[in-house]
């Protein structure tokens, strides 16, 4: 069984760039949610997809987007990128129409903005 | 707004005793708890979870207790073994969709 895998480890973007980070769920999983953890806080939601569709978002704003694939793989593009974008990006995937209640994380993509 | 709080960021306890994570909420909404423990350089790892129609829910050496009327649940750990150092973080959720997490409690299980 393959665990949930995110790519890159690692990434440093310039203010006013795009970026895209790529999260490849546990096999069998059909949801995927991303989460912003900034320096010593908490997980914060961004948004979760369920079959290719977005089934819930948190407080952030549009420049925050994703896409599900029918593999169930997913990606989350931040445009416009703000220094306070900075933090650890995780992704989450389970198996559920209405998220779940145990979701297995990948280990993280670290997003440096200067 | 932070809905789910960790008033406690680090906590150290001996080897085979018991460590208390505790964990406060302020959304009366929230139905259904989870902790997760979280080692440097991975992702948080499902720990264990609790909802709303239970006051506690056991696992092993883990037992979660939730006390609806005042908002808290708390995370034990019997006994207490140094593999358990790690960041535990709470989390809660209404719909099963959008989790809400703490700011984490770092335990410290000393040899």
């Amino acid at each position: 069984e393959t665990g949930v895998t995110q790519s890159p480890t690692h990434l440093i973007k310039t203010r006013g760039q795009q970026v895209t980070l790529r999260c490849s769920s546990q096999s069998g999983h059909n949801t995927v949610s991303w989460y912003q953890q900034a320096l010593g806080q908490g997980p914060q939601f961004i948004f979760q997809y369920y079959r290719e569709e977005e089934n819930g978002r948190g407080n952030f704003p549009p420049r925050f987007s994703g896409l599900q694939f029918p593999n169930y793989s997913s990606e989350l593009n931040v445009n416009a990128l703000e220094l306070d974008d900075s933090a650890l990006y995780l992704c989450a995937s389970s198996l559920g129409a209405q998220g779940a209640r145990e979701q297995y994380f990948g280990p993280g993509t670290r997003l440096t903005v200067t | 707004d932070q809905q789910v709080k960790q008033n406690s960021p680090s906590l150290s306890v001996q080897e085979g005793r018991i460590s208390i994570l505790n964990c406060d909420y302020t959304n009366s909404m929230f139905d259904y708890f989870l902790w997760y423990k979280k080692y440097p350089a991975e992702g948080p790892t499902f720990l264990i979870s609790i909802s709303s129609i239970k006051d506690k829910n056991e696992d092993g050496r883990f037992t979660v207790f939730l006390n609806k009327s005042a908002k808290h649940l708390s995370l034990h750990i019997v006994p207490s073994q140094p593999g358990d150092s790690a960041v535990y973080f709470c989390a809660a959720s209404a719909d099963l969709r959008q989790f809400y997490f703490g700011t984490g409690t770092s335990l410290t299980v000393i040899p």
